[in-house]
């Protein structure tokens, strides 16, 4: 199994402003994953990182506005820029990797609040 | 892309009920996921079940990939069940990781 730590964990930030958010697994992976979870709403994926290349967007994300680093295959970054406060919501790392259970399984980091002002 | 939705989005039970729930998708898949999210916002893989049916305690899955849904079944529930249960499916070749998340069924178990 696979844990996934994250910080922050939550806050608060002023319009305008860039928030980086870290994401760090206990064991090397290939691809990391990065969600975002709107209040109330389901989870959507961003992009997805892989170490020595550039990480690929969904459609309706672009670079500009979260850039995103893999710097080696534990770790990796997400940026939010420019910050309004549509995007306030929950932003969750994750990645896929072999269970207790004997199969894979999708791990999921404790997320990072974030509420714009 | 493909389409996940879950019903019902909303279910409210008394401890010790059971329920199902159900997840439609539109397109044949790689995998289908049930993760349970709590109310701190910590999400918990509950079964990696492309096809078949999987039991873990109270809890058990089926997929019919063939019909394209799959089922939750929660037995004697307690009110730790309570939280959002979502499916989540990879679709496609090149998907390989990439989730797409139904809505979610928002579970509440009173004591």
């Amino acid at each position: 199994s696979a844990v996934i730590s994250q910080k922050p964990s939550r806050d608060i930030c002023q319009r305008g402003t860039s928030l980086t958010i870290q994401c760090q697994v206990d064991s090397q992976v290939t691809m990391m994953f990065w969600y975002r979870q709107q209040p109330g709403q389901s989870l959507t994926l961003i992009a997805t990182a892989n170490q020595g290349s550039e990480a690929t967007y969904e459609s309706g994300f672009v670079i500009d506005k979260f850039p995103i680093s893999r710097p080696n295959l534990t770790f990796s970054t997400l940026t939010v820029s420019n910050m309004s406060p549509e995007d306030s919501s929950i932003y969750l790392c994750s990645v896929e990797s072999l269970g207790d259970r004997g199969y894979n399984e999708q791990f999921f980091g404790p997320g990072t609040r974030l509420t714009v002002l | 892309g493909i389409q996940v939705e879950q019903s019902p989005p909303d279910l409210i039970l008394q401890e010790g009920a059971n329920s199902t729930l159900r997840c439609n998708f539109s397109d044949s898949v790689n995998n289908l996921q049930w993760f349970h999210q709590n109310p701190w916002g910590q999400l918990i893989n509950l079964f990696y079940i492309p096809s078949g049916t999987k039991q873990n305690g109270r809890l058990s899955a089926t997929t019919v990939a063939t019909e394209r849904y799959s089922l939750l079944y929660i037995s004697s529930s307690q009110t730790t069940d309570s939280g959002v249960y979502f499916c989540a499916v990879e679709s496609g070749g090149t998907s390989y990781g990439k989730l797409t998340f139904g809505q979610g069924t928002i579970l509440t178990v009173h004591p």
